[in-house]
């Protein structure tokens, strides 16, 4: 099955400043990678994917890069504001025509005002 | 239209006890999940449903964990004999259901189990 590697589990930036987080994964066969945000206590909200016919999508501060032939993906986000305080999740499914979304372990991200 | 909801929002209950969690997917949307987040973990895949019928359900830890949607759209987790360690988030999501998999997913609020 799909394994997903997140680094780092915790990250914090200064208020303006940019954040990434990177992502492994190990089924060559995976096609479509989400992240989630998840604030303390609620559902995880897609925020932005990406699919592998593409190395690079963005939307306002976020922007997520994908590198096929290494198996990694990267989250940046932009002059960060503290209400993108939370817990990021990146996920690959498991293979081609696979339903079985497989998660990272989540980066908790704090922005300092 | 309206998200995933889920029911109830929290539930207690006592080891040994059997509990039922609700899930009503996107109006719509033929693919229903079920994931278990852990404390300080991401989701974990429990069962996969496509309409009525239960593609996927590799993820069900043991066999007192079993889940159905009789109409191919609410889905209900069962849970017997509940343990300690089944305390967690049960998340649901749906997608749409297209073929060839790999879709973006929608997740419910989600249900708290805590078993005493």
């Amino acid at each position: 099955g799909e394994n997903v590697e997140q680094h780092p589990s915790t990250l914090s930036v200064q208020e303006g400043d940019s954040a990434v987080i990177k992502c492994t994964y190990s089924d060559s066969a995976s096609n479509y990678f989400p992240w989630y945000k998840q604030e303390l206590g609620k559902r995880p909200q897609l925020i932005i994917d990406i699919r592998s016919n593409v190395g690079e999508k963005k939307d306002q501060r976020i922007a997520v890069t994908l590198n096929k032939t290494a198996k990694h993906f990267s989250l940046h986000i932009t002059e960060t504001q503290p209400e993108d305080s939370a817990v990021y999740f990146c996920a690959a499914y498991s293979g081609a025509g696979s339903y079985q979304l497989t998660f990272g372990k989540g980066t908790k991200l704090s922005v300092i005002p | 239209g309206a998200g995933v909801s889920q029911t109830p929002s929290n539930k207690v209950t006592e080891k040994g006890k059997y509990v039922e969690l609700r899930c009503d997917p996107i109006s719509g949307h033929t693919a229903l999940y079920w994931y278990r987040q852990s404390l300080g973990q991401g989701p974990e895949f429990l069962i996969y449903f496509q309409g009525t019928g239960a593609a996927d359900d590799s993820g069900l830890p043991n066999d007192r964990f079993f889940a159905v949607r009789p109409e191919g759209s609410v889905s209900t987790l069962k849970i017997q004999r509940t343990e300690r360690g089944d305390s967690a988030v049960y998340l649901c999501a749906s997608s749409f259901g297209s073929s060839g998999g790999q879709e973006t997913q929608y997740f419910g609020p989600g249900t708290r189990l805590l078993v005493l």
